[in-house]
């Protein structure tokens, strides 16, 4: 079975500096789909940044990008000049390709941006 | 854009009452997806449809059943509810059931049993 990891709880960063969220993954696929959700206060899941496995090219939006090394089941998030607006639990999560039904969430990297 | 409907946002029930969540996909999406997230975990999924049928099963207690409508648009019942099943409800919607294809989620219900 597949399983996601997020060994970081909480982290923090200063306004307009740079953090990474760490996720790695365990599976036996080739073919997936990696996701990074945002969940603020509302507790809305919001997309934020999605990865094909089969796609070499970090997949990048704005000031998000990703990590992927597929070889070590890597997927980590970058978040640039961090906003105020960017507080929130972030969700690593995997897809098989051959199964769309089932969403594996990591436990959750709760975001802290200080003014 | 339109987004995921869910109905009701919060609810609050007896221990075994019964409830209903209703949720409505993005229009012309056809696949809906149900998740059940606790307080302080991650999202866990519950049971999927595909063009009104159900497509796949997860983690979903047998005291709960799901249907999709004509319309798309889903309801999750839930019988006989326990204290363990306040939570937060989501559910999400894609356009065609294979993995390639975006789930967008809704705002969620908020379940308290009582």
């Amino acid at each position: 079975a597949q399983t996601v990891t997020q060994s970081q709880p909480e982290m923090s960063v200063q306004e307009a500096e740079t953090v990474t969220l760490s996720c790695t993954y365990d599976t036996s696929e080739s073919d997936y789909y990696l996701f990074w959700y945002k969940q603020p206060p509302s507790r809305q899941m919001i997309l934020v940044i999605r990865q094909e496995a089969y796609k070499q090219q970090n997949a990048t939006e704005n000031r998000f990008s990703v990590n992927f090394q597929k070889a070590a089941k890597s997927f980590s998030l970058k978040i640039s000049d961090s906003q105020l607006g960017d507080a929130a639990m972030y969700f690593c999560a995997y897809r098989s390709a051959s199964n769309n039904n089932d969403m594996r969430f990591g436990a959750g990297t709760r975001l802290t941006v200080k003014p | 854009a339109a987004g995921v409907i869910q109905s009701p946002r919060h609810l609050i029930k007896e221990k075994r009452e019964t409830a209903t969540l209703k949720c409505y996909p993005i229009p012309r999406h056809d696949t809906v997806y149900w998740y059940q997230q606790g307080p302080g975990q991650d999202p866990q999924f519950l049971i999927s449809f595909y063009e009104k049928m159900q497509s796949d099963k997860g983690s979903i207690p047998d005291r709960f059943s799901a249907q999709q409508f004509s319309d798309y648009h889903s309801e999750l019942n839930m019988s006989s509810l326990e204290l363990g099943d306040s939570a937060l409800y989501f559910c999400a919607s894609s356009l065609g059931g294979g993995s390639s294809y975006e789930q967008y989620f809704g705002p969620g219900t908020r379940l308290t049993v009582t």
